[in-house]
């Protein structure tokens, strides 16, 4: 089942803050971040895995709060070449992953 | 490495057409996997492979569409006939493992059938 992803689109000016929510109706085992551009295929930021601390380098770090089923991605001071489509991908231990429909992040000057 | 290499980048073909696009996995990766990605549904993973063998094909929207992995760096989907709504990108991605590794996705094929 596709986790559900909060918000849909955000806009932000440079150097704000986002969060980015995932939420999944099923037992997770591990959480991945991806982040895709216009036009160009999905990139791996982080994975955050069952019993894992929260993950994070540079400005984008994130969580998974296993007991809840949900992870957030966390981009702070916000540059320019953040802007993408971020997608969370779900699994429940030993199967593929299964993608939200993403969040559209723009953000501006 | 060069990556996750898919071909072609775009297709434009007529419905009842057959289209077949490709794909090289990263040497080294066990796991293979093809998505289609649209506006509605978004990433929908369509079959997996695992050592060259198809483990799951159950996301695959029907008879019209099949996929083959003869050999470690190579694989195909191939779509028999086409119709309008197959039009969307299709990406290949491949890993080291299932869940534990991050999955690194190809260029895409654009596919538009008209």
């Amino acid at each position: 089942q596709q986790p559900v992803q909060s918000p849909q689109a955000v806009i932000l000016r440079e150097g704000e803050d986002a969060v980015i929510n995932c939420s999944s109706s099923k037992a997770l085992y591990s959480v991945h971040w991806y982040r895709q551009k216009h036009g160009e295929a999905p990139v791996f930021l982080m994975i955050l895995l069952k019993g894992g601390e929260q993950k994070g380098h540079d400005k984008i770090s994130a969580s998974f709060n296993e007991k809840k089923q949900q992870s957030s991605l966390y981009l702070t001071a916000s540059q320019l070449s953040y802007s993408g489509t971020y997608f969370c991908g779900t699994g429940t231990g030993n199967t593929p992953l299964v993608f939200g429909k993403g969040t559209r992040l723009s953000v501006i000057a | 490495d060069a990556g996750v290499i898919q071909s072609p980048r775009h297709e434009v073909t007529e419905m009842g057409q057959e289209v077949t696009l490709r794909c090289k996995p990263i040497s080294g990766h066990d796991y293979l996997f093809w998505y289609r990605q649209t506006m509605m549904r978004g990433l929908e993973l369509l079959i997996y492979f695992n050592n060259n063998v198809p483990i799951d094909d159950s996301g695959m929207p029907e008879d019209r569409f099949s996929a083959k992995m003869p050999n470690a760096s190579f694989s195909t989907l191939k779509i028999q006939p086409s119709e309008p709504r197959d039009s969307a990108v299709y990406f290949c991605a491949s890993s080291l493992r299932l869940e534990i590794y991050g999955y690194t996705f190809g260029s895409g094929t654009r596919l538009t059938v008209v």
